[in-house]
């Protein structure tokens, strides 16, 4: 059983479209992340997320994109004008604690953009 | 220099073999270390977690020095279902978890 559920698995979308990724973690965990790994290349740091706040975040999480946790529940990743480059498998990610604690993958979603 | 530094093999190997994966890092601050197995196009999943004392799990062994900044798993006996990218991670922890991922070393086991 998946640590956390993503959604959605594949989603092809146009250049300059807004794209959201769902995160549902099943846990109570506190702490979330987003990572992304385009085809062949290693998984990347985007975002680490704590108390409905952004903690740290690199240098690919730029202003296009923002995440949020609305709803306190479901966590999203947002892309707001999609680039070709964009095309990665994103995945979201959480952990009980901030130190030295564990941190689980959810499935991913994969994002073409075309 | 690269954070964190694999050979991408790929490793082949026959049913049995003993494997060694190797793995450095350049953040002498790095606080903690993985190993993740990933299959393609899934999720990284954790394998284990990496001591600086060493520690096995089943075939598996990690082994970590802080001084040279490296880090080693051993698989004894292979299996087929072994057969994956194997990737080294390092925990920066500078004050909130962040994961600095190897390139993967890929292992691919055969009958």
């Amino acid at each position: 059983e998946p640590e956390v559920t993503q959604t959605p698995s594949h989603q092809v979308t146009q250049m300059g479209q807004e794209v959201i990724l769902r995160c549902v973690p099943i846990s109570n965990h506190l702490y979330f992340y987003w990572y992304r790994q385009i085809l062949g290349q290693k998984v990347e740091f985007l975002v680490s997320f704590y108390n409905n706040e952004i903690s740290e975040k690199s240098e690919i999480f730029d202003d296009q994109f923002s995440v949020e946790r609305p709803d306190g529940s479901n966590f999203t990743l947002k892309i707001r004008s999609t680039k070709l480059e964009d095309s990665a498998m994103y995945f979201c990610a959480r952990s009980a604690g901030n130190s030295g604690n564990t941190i689980y993958f959810g499935e991913g979603s994969w994002l073409t953009v075309v | 220099r690269k954070e964190v530094e694999q050979d991408p093999g790929p490793f082949n190997v026959p049913e049995g073999a003993t494997v060694a994966f190797n793995c450095t890092y350049s953040n002498s601050a790095s606080q903690s270390f993985f190993w993740y197995r990933q299959d393609c196009r899934k999720e990284p999943k954790l394998l284990m977690s990496v001591y600086s004392s060493g520690n096995e799990d089943g075939r598996f062994t990690a082994q970590l020095n802080r001084a040279s900044q490296y880090i080693s798993l051993l698989i004894r006996d292979s299996k087929l279902s072994d057969s994956a990218t194997y990737l080294c991670v390092v925990n920066m922890n500078t004050g909130f978890q962040k994961l600095v991922f190897g390139t993967g070393t890929r292992l691919l086991v055969s009958p």
